[in-house]
């Protein structure tokens, strides 16, 4: 059963980078596509980023650019990074993985919550 | 693509039969799946493509429609089913969309 795992600081600055690591375990990232999805109680859940292993990534225009996503096959992890964060940026970061079809979340971390204040 | 759910809240007894609408501002086909989300806990597929429960997922969770107009059906309520369920669409991304979410709450 794959298995994610979140981890990066729970207190980033205003302006800073807030960066966040997933480890997979149960399988491998080459196996899978990957996603970030974020949840506020205002803005419920907002998808952030999409990649696969061969390099493929998508995201949220929303985000305007702020966003990058990357996949380190040989570590099984995949990661955030989201430049010049405000406190609208304070959310559960999710983890997600799917197979088949694009779009289908099947893999959940538990989330990791990221608070943006000084 | 916005995803609107309704209602945000419905107040149900163990045992009843209940269904959730979700609706698409364009037209998605079946591209649609279902995630149940508990307190303290990050969502779980319970359905994609409009009508495929997912693995382990039990028969009395059941969803329709294409288009722009989707079900989640429950049959017989049990006392886990009381959570938070979103819909989702991903016929057209990015960005994947979200439904705000309805909440089931015993009655």
């Amino acid at each position: 059963q794959v298995q994610l795992q979140e981890s990066g600081p729970g207190l980033v600055k205003p302006s800073e980078t807030l960066a966040l690591t997933c480890s997979v375990s149960g399988g491998s990232t080459r196996s899978y596509y990957w996603s970030w999805i974020r949840q506020t109680p205002g803005r419920g859940l907002e998808w952030i980023a999409y990649t696969y292993y061969s390099g493929s990534t998508h995201y949220n225009p929303s985000l305007r650019s702020r966003a990058t996503i990357s996949i380190d096959t040989s570590k099984d992890q995949v990661s955030l990074k989201l430049t010049a964060v405000t406190t609208a940026d304070t959310a559960v970061y999710y983890c997600v993985g799917g197979r088949g079809v694009v779009g289908v979340w099947w893999y959940w971390g538990q989330g990791t919550l990221v608070t943006v204040s000084s | 693509i916005v995803m609107t759910q309704s209602p945000a809240i419905l107040s149900v007894s163990p045992g009843e039969r209940v269904t959730l609408s979700c609706r698409a501002s364009q037209t998605i086909s079946t591209k649609l799946a279902w995630y149940q989300q508990k307190p303290g806990q990050a969502p779980r597929l319970l359905i994609y493509g409009a009508s495929t429960r997912a693995t382990g997922i039990p028969a009395r969770f059941s969803g329709s429609g294409s288009g722009t107009e989707f079900t989640l059906s429950i049959s017989s309520l049990q006392s886990e089913d009381f959570a938070v369920y979103y819909c989702q669409q991903y016929n057209d991304w990015p960005p994947f969309t979200f439904g705000q979410g309805t909440r089931l709450d015993i009655k």
